[in-house]
């Protein structure tokens, strides 16, 4: 089955500076990419996705990169907040199953 | 528009008994799929169900187990409690099966926090 790798588990940025997450997949075949976003005592949130037919993708301040040949693909955040405090996961689709990463604690200092 | 509710938030068992947990998808959903979430394993898929029957099943013991009820609320059990099974359960629900692998995303519940002593 699918397999996706997620780095770092943890990243502390300050604020106002940039976050990037990087995840890996083992399905060349794997073709729909989303970002969940979950802050404490809640669930998962989508935030952002992307396509294999589609290389990049942004929404205000976040944006997603996706690399087919290297099977690896990424989620920058702009100029961050203290909202942007929280766990993200990474997936990977194929075949209608979704594989998650295993997450990355954000913190962003003040 | 209600979202995804899990009942309880909070459970406490001990090695070896059983337990059950509820979830309400938002209304007009009619796919249910669970979730075992656990530090350093991320979301690992149990089933998703819809129209009453399982449509897909995770990689999880036969202990584990659902189902899906006409107005699409759903339920999972777990049998024989172990101290590897405390986690946080999440439930998430879409329109479709198979939907938030193709685009639009799940809409999770705030899960369930099972602690096995």
């Amino acid at each position: 089955g699918e397999n996706v790798e997620q780095h770092p588990s943890t990243l502390s940025v300050q604020e106002g500076d940039s976050a990037v997450i990087k995840c890996t997949y083992s399905d060349s075949a794997s073709n729909y990419f989303p970002w969940y976003k979950q802050e404490l005592g809640k669930g998962p949130q989508l935030i952002i996705d992307i396509r294999s037919n589609v290389g990049e993708k942004k929404d205000q301040r976040i944006a997603v990169t996706l690399n087919k040949t290297a099977k690896h693909f990424s989620l920058h955040i702009t100029e961050t907040q203290p909202e942007d405090s929280a766990v993200y996961f990474c997936a990977a689709s194929r075949n209608y199953k979704l594989s998650f990463g295993a997450g990355t604690t954000v913190t962003v200092r003040a | 528009k209600a979202g995804v509710t899990q009942t309880p938030r909070y459970l406490i068992k001990t090695r070896g008994q059983q337990v059950t947990l509820s979830c309400s998808p938002i209304s007009g959903h009619r796919s249910v799929s669970w979730y075992q979430q656990t530090p350093g394993q991320g979301l690992q898929f149990l089933f998703e169900y819809f129209s009453e029957t399982q449509r897909n099943k995770g990689n999880f013991p036969g202990r584990f187990s659902g189902r899906q009820f006409s107005n699409s609320r759903s339920e999972m059990n777990v049998s024989t409690l172990e101290l590897g099974d405390s986690a946080l359960y999440l439930c998430a629900s879409s329109s479709q099966p198979g939907q938030a692998s193709v685009g639009g995303g799940y809409t999770f519940g705030s899960g369930t926090r099972l602690t096995v002593v």
